[in-house]
Formats: C-alpha cells, sequence, structure tokens
C-alpha cells in the first residue's frame, strides 16, 4: 500500500481565496482524521470520520472550515474564505481502530498571503 | 476532555548523552498513551504505545517510556542518543472510556543532536 496520500504538498494562496485539500487513506482503514500543526500550538485535531461519518468536528476552528469524505477513499478539507492565519501544515492520518495507530500523510504546507 | 503537555520545545544534547523528554496528561480516567516522532522532511510514525500491563514499554530505536499513574506522566527515554535521533516528538493521549477514538497530541519537543 502506498500509504496516506495528500495533495497538494504545498499550497500558496491569496486571502480571501478558497483551499481544498485532499486525502486518501490507506484502503481498509475506517478511520480518518485531519490535524493542523503549527508552531504555537503543536498538533490540533479538527475533526475525525468514521465510516465516513463525521464524528468529531468540535476542533474546526470556524465556519470557514469544512471536511467532507463522500467516500472511503477520499476526503477533502475547505477553507472558505482562507485567512493569514490559516497557514499551517495540514495532516491527514487514517487508522484501522480509532486511535490507536494513526498512519500519518506527508501533510500540506499551506501559505496565505 | 484530556490534554497534554510537553513542557519542552526545543532540546539540543550531544551524541551519546543521555535523554529524557517530558509529558504530562491531563484526563481522570484510563488512557491510552503514545509517543510519535517527525525525522526532518518525513511524516509522524509512532515510536511507542502504551494500553496496559508493565508500565515500562520499549519503542523502536532504543527508546523506552515509563507510565507512572500517580504523575499522570509517561516521560521518553533513551540512554544514549545520535546524531539520527534528531527529530520532533509528540506525545499523545486517548481516553479509553470515551471510545478510544480520538488521539491528543502535545505541542511537540523539537530535538536536536549535535555530533
Amino acid at each position: 500500500d502506498a500509504g496516506v496520500i495528500q495533495s497538494p504538498r504545498h499550497e500558496v494562496t491569496e486571502m480571501g481565496q478558497e483551499v481544498t485539500l485532499r486525502c486518501k487513506p490507506i484502503s481498509g482503514h475506517d478511520y480518518l482524521f485531519w490535524y493542523r500543526q503549527t508552531m504555537m500550538r503543536g498538533l490540533e485535531l479538527l475533526i475525525y470520520f468514521n465510516n465516513n461519518v463525521p464524528i468529531d468536528d468540535s476542533g474546526m476552528p470556524e465556519d470557514r472550515f469544512s471536511a467532507k469524505m463522500p467516500n472511503a477513499s477520499f476526503s477533502t478539507l475547505k477553507i472558505q474564505p482562507s485567512e493569514p492565519r490559516d497557514s499551517a501544515v495540514y495532516f491527514c492520518a487514517s487508522s484501522s481502530w480509532g486511535g490507536e495507530k494513526l498512519f500519518f500523510g506527508s501533510g500540506t504546507q499551506l501559505s496565505v498571503l | 476532555a484530556q490534554s497534554v503537555s510537553q513542557h519542552n520545545h526545543h532540546v539540543i544534547l550531544s551524541e551519546a548523552a543521555s535523554l529524557e523528554l517530558g509529558c504530562n496528561y491531563s484526563y481522570g480516567g484510563t488512557v491510552n498513551l503514545f509517543w510519535y516522532v517527525q525525522y526532518p522532511g518525513q511524516h509522524l510514525q509512532l515510536l511507542l504505545k502504551y494500553f496496559s500491563g508493565d508500565p515500562l514499554v520499549k519503542g523502536i530505536k532504543g527508546f523506552e517510556a515509563e507510565f507512572i499513574k500517580s504523575k499522570f506522566s509517561f516521560n521518553l527515554r533513551k540512554p544514549s542518543v545520535q546524531w539520527s535521533d534528531t527529530a520532533e516528538y509528540f506525545c499523545a493521549v486517548n481516553a479509553v472510556l470515551e471510545g478510544n477514538e480520538k488521539l491528543t497530541f502535545g505541542t511537540g519537543t523539537r530535538l536536536t543532536i549535535i555530533p
């Protein structure tokens, strides 16, 4: 298996633009997590899905953020409109059983100018 | 809700020095505990985990961690570090009674090993 695949690796955009981050989990994994990493706050859980259903989105910063998982092999995290304070590395991770062992993607480095 | 504190933000050591990175968690019930590592240019990977049993757990690359329930701690140790241990280390916890699903990470400790 290729592991968790995220795209793009880097995204540079201007304030106010829509940003869409993509994730393909490991086949057979029932859980998918979106994390955001910043210097100040470390790794923050934004939202996670179980069997494509959002279970906990309490970490989503505000209404500008939304996430979907239309099927078992694909998820998106969308920011609309983007702001400079959204600049961070966004990680997607998947696991076969809850939070036991997460397999992380390589992350998307987002820069909002 | 559970939370994790890593008080050392950046640690610099010489090769062969001993390492201990602190991790404290906040949760009144039963927890599972983890250390993840992120080497430069790579994604996070599991270093070791504690679920139950012997509170001293051993992981990859000579790392170990000790769960001390009375102190709510799960410190990471290595007796003799190598230059290749340069990485960022994250402690994480999930709450057993809340379904094990949500893994909460600390802010991470950046470890720099000087040759």
